[in-house]
């Protein structure tokens, strides 16, 4: 069974700053999922990748298969990006889930 | 497209009443998954179907717990009787793949008393 790790736990920053968050798995993985769920509630898939780097406006995901990590960074945060950010990992027909990163960004 | 749809938004019980949650995913999209997430336990993937056929349902916690997908525009979420530690959020996705993007549905908020 995949073991999926996130880190931090817990992020505060203020508008304007370069955040990271970090994934990291144990057993091989199909694609990596990368997902954001607003404080209401709602989850949005933000990226799907099994290898490189992928970027969507002011967010940028990459992979490295040979070190099982993931990393998720969003350029110059805004307060509307606040939100728990949660890796999720395809392998063998099994989705594994991480715990999520709630990050916080103040204005 | 309307998105992943499911209804109730939200629903509340009492212990030993069968409930129903439901699902339509996108059109066109071959592959529907049911999650739960809790405080206690996150996101966790309960069952998944391909072309309306159920694939791996390992993540069902139990016989009171039964999904089905009848055709490929509807699913349906079981529990009966339903008890309060099933309270909590049940999310719907649909995808081309398993390794495609996940489309999520709103949720459906259950409590159950």
């Amino acid at each position: 069974k995949n073991e999926v790790e996130q880190s931090p736990q817990n992020l505060t920053a203020q508008e304007g700053e370069f955040i990271t968050i970090n994934c990291s798995y144990s057993v091989g993985i199909s694609a990596l999922h990368w997902l954001q769920q607003h404080p209401g509630g709602g989850i949005v898939s933000l990226f799907m990748l099994s290898s490189g780097k992928k970027k969507h406006g002011r967010l940028i995901a990459t992979i490295n298969i040979q070190e099982k990590h993931s990393s998720l960074h969003i350029t110059a945060s805004h307060p509307r990006d606040s939100a728990v950010y949660i890796c999720a990992v395809s392998f063998a027909r099994q989705l594994t889930f991480g715990s999520g990163t709630q990050l916080t960004v103040l204005p | 497209d309307a998105g992943v749809i499911q209804s109730p938004r939200h629903e509340v019980t009492e212990m030993g009443q069968e409930v129903t949650l439901r699902c339509k995913p996108i059109s066109g999209h071959d592959y529907l998954f049911w999650y739960r997430q809790t405080m206690m336990r996150g996101l966790e993937l309960l069952i998944y179907f391909n072309n309306n056929v159920p694939i791996d349902d390992s993540g069902m916690p139990e016989d009171r717990f039964s999904a089905k997908m009848p055709n490929a525009s509807f699913s349906t979420l079981k529990i009966q009787p339903s008890e309060p530690r099933d309270s909590a959020v049940y999310f719907c996705a649909s995808s081309l793949g398993t390794t495609d993007t996940q489309y999520f549905g709103p949720g459906t908020r259950l409590t159950v008393l």
